[in-house]
């Protein structure tokens, strides 16, 4: 079964207008759960880490929450540039080790 | 300035033929990583060091190989054994086993 899903699978934003991707997760005891960009051709970019429900991280016209179920990526007033794949993805235990594993990403296409 | 390289940027495989591709870091990062990223997937682990003359297999590892001599250097060999090779591959390294993660730019493989 899934672990990580991601929502929607592709985006279409005028520039200005904000939005939120989500990123949902079915494992326990989440230790850890990262943001990344991923422009066409290159690899992804680190954006941001969540570690524990409540817990919010900013950067730009970005802001990352984390709830005990999903995390969301609100952007706001986007612009052209912010135009990317951005992939969630989730390190929780496996018996005595751990796992990460990457969402499909949601596709961002912001139009002037 | 550190970071990742990854080369070449695209390849090209005749099917039976064994390629090797690499990957220099030097962000004196004990860990490093390959991915396979393929449309509407994930990125699945195929190998990971966390040390050097030491590796471990990922989710994906079958028709693929890795050395780990230098701790800067990761290199992948996709064998004639994998059956479906072309796809989008990324190394990455990390000063922990999951957190902190930073990716080269890519090789794009294609067999022809």
């Amino acid at each position: 079964e899934d672990q990580v899903t991601q929502s929607p699978e592709a985006l279409r934003l005028q520039e200005g207008e904000s939005s939120s991707l989500n990123c949902s997760y079915t494992v326990s005891g989440l230790r850890g759960l990262f943001w990344y960009r991923q422009d066409p051709g290159k690899g992804p970019e680190f954006l941001f880490t969540l570690y524990s429900a409540g817990e919010e991280k900013e950067k730009e016209r970005l802001k990352a929450t984390l709830t005990k179920k999903e995390s969301f990526l609100h952007i706001t007033a986007p612009k052209p540039e912010d135009s990317a794949t951005y992939l969630c993805a989730v390190v929780y235990p496996t018996g005595t080790a751990s796992k990460l594993t990457f969402g499909t990403g949601t596709r961002l296409q912001v139009t002037l | 300035d550190g970071g990742i390289t990854q080369s070449p940027k695209y390849l090209f495989r005749k099917e039976g033929q064994n390629v090797t591709l690499s990957c220099e870091q030097n962000l004196n990062h004990d860990a490093m990583y390959w991915y396979r990223q393929d449309p509407g997937q994930g990125l699945r682990l195929i190998y990971y060091s966390q040390i050097v003359n030491d590796f471990q297999k990922g989710d994906i590892a079958e028709g693929y190989s890795v050395s780990r001599e230098k701790k800067e250097s990761f290199p992948l060999t996709v064998t004639s054994a994998q059956k479906n090779p072309t796809a989008f591959y990324l190394c990455a390294s990390s000063v922990d086993r999951y957190y902190g993660y930073t990716f080269g730019s890519g090789t794009r493989l294609t067999v022809v």
